[in-house]
């Protein structure tokens, strides 16, 4: 199985100031149609899990504009410009490149 | 799109059954392919079975292949999950997705104990 590796796992944040969490996949996950298959998500704390961003760049529906995402190949990143209350919580980058689809282990968002 | 409905979840004993249900409305099911993911209490998430869109292919995590069974009703806009021989690590709130989107419901929950 592919695995995903997030850092850092925990991440302590200043309201205002920007974060990232980085994303490796232990295989390339391009597809031969040219789509890398990387997708984030956030679940606050007890709620259920929301996709954020779809092929490596793609924001959902809704999705504040301070968040993005970034990478290629096996390297990935999401980067929020400027860190709300609302954004704590536990992101996953997830792959859906390899059957079967794997999450990474989560990285916890929390103010400092 | 209306945010899907998963039900079927419960308590019950290991080597026992059950069979999830999800009824999605908003979308024509039969475009996507659609699967199922799971949350064990305080754990990640782990995408455990999918399907096309025609039921002709199936994939499922190892932990589970020959103990589930994905399946879809396309008329009825509805996904199912039948789960046999349940052990104590199927424990774990339930949710559907079609394609990557999971997991916009509230999920239900399967507990798996004596």
């Amino acid at each position: 199985d592919v695995v995903m590796t997030q850092s850092p796992l925990s991440l302590p944040v200043t309201l205002g100031q920007p974060a990232s969490i980085s994303c490796r996949s232990s295989e390339s996950l391009v597809f031969s149609d040219g789509n890398t298959y990387l997708n984030w998500f956030h679940q606050r704390p007890g709620q259920s899990p929301r996709r954020l961003i779809y092929r490596v760049s793609n924001r959902d529906s809704g999705v504040p504009d301070r968040f993005s995402g970034s990478g290629s190949g096996t390297d990935f990143t999401l980067k929020i410009s400027r860190v709300e209350a609302e954004d704590v919580g536990i992101y996953y980058c997830m792959q859906s490149r390899h059957w079967p689809w794997t999450f990474g282990q989560g990285t916890k968002v929390e103010i400092k | 799109e209306v945010q899907p409905v998963e039900s079927g979840g419960g308590l019950v004993q290991p080597g026992g059954s059950l069979r999830l249900s999800c009824a999605a409305s908003g979308f024509m099911f039969s475009s996507y392919w659609m699967s199922w993911v799971r949350q064990a209490p305080g754990k990640g998430l782990e995408w455990v079975a999918i399907t096309n869109q025609d039921g002709s292919e199936t994939y499922y995590v190892d932990s589970v292949k020959g103990r589930f069974t994905i399946s879809s009703d396309n008329a009825k806009n509805s996904l199912y999950l039948q789960m046999n021989s349940l052990r104590a690590e199927d424990t774990a709130v339930y949710y559907c997705a079609r394609g990557t989107n999971c997991c916009r419901g509230q999920g239900t929950l399967v507990t798996v104990s004596s």
